[in-house]
């Protein structure tokens, strides 16, 4: 079935950049999301991407997508301390309303 | 906008006894719903989708008799854990779809805040 892979763990200081990876392996994805989860709370939803782009920028945040590699990745700029959480890459396939969630990066960010 | 409400936000119960979580969406109408969990320190599985005025499709592996769903109205999904077991304790979390969005937006899920179930 569809695989959906994040590394675990990323620390980053104050007010440097981030970049969060993901890999998934489902060749007709079509829109790749990105969540954030802080502590006991559910996702809220950050950004996405359509399959046919490569880049989509919102503020502070960047999103890349290579779709030959069936790579995604998030850029933080100017990360903060209320940026730490759990970020969870997710795809969605075709008309399918189902997301596949990647295992999560933890966001660590110290002063 | 695009508000999702669950509750209770945590509830604690006996082996053996059902516990019915609510998942409300306050400011749309949701023609479909998710109900997932989470374990500690793990990625969200996805138990089931709830079609509303319709029977939910369940995952595989998930005991439909077991996790009960019903979608009474746009705005409402309840999940049931009956007979609930210690090994059922985990973070549940459900979504929405916006009916009223088109086009990219309509894929777009919005997370309730999850209800951390505990089974003494």
């Amino acid at each position: 079935g569809e695989d959906v892979e994040q590394s675990l763990f990323l620390s980053v200081r104050e007010g440097d950049s981030s970049v969060i990876n993901c890999t998934y392996t489902d060749s007709s994805s079509t829109y790749l999301y990105w969540y954030k989860q802080e502590p006991g709370a559910g996702l809220q939803l950050l950004t996405y991407i359509f399959s046919n782009m490569d880049m989509k920028q919102d503020q502070r945040l960047t999103v890349l997508l290579n779709k030959k590699d069936k790579h995604l990745s998030l850029r933080i700029a100017d990360t903060q301390t209320g940026d730490s959480a759990i970020y969870f890459c997710a795809d969605a396939t075709g008309t399918a309303s189902k997301l596949t969630f990647g295992t999560g990066t933890r966001l660590q960010v110290t002063l | 906008g695009a508000v999702v409400s669950q509750h209770p936000s945590r509830v604690i119960c006996k082996s053996g006894t059902s516990v019915k979580i609510e998942c409300r969406s306050l400011d749309f109408q949701a023609t479909t719903m998710f109900w997932y969990r989470q374990f500690p320190k793990q990625s969200l599985m996805l138990m089931a989708t709830s079609n509303e005025g319709s029977k939910a499709t369940y995952e595989q592996g998930v005991e439909k008799d077991k996790f009960l769903i019903n979608h009474a109205s746009l705005t409402l999904s309840t999940l049931t854990v009956t007979s609930a077991h210690p090994e059922d304790s985990s973070f549940y979390i459900c979504s929405a779809r916006d009916r009223g969005l088109a086009g990219d937006r309509s894929y777009e899920q919005y997370f309730g805040p999850g209800t951390r179930l505990t089974v003494t």
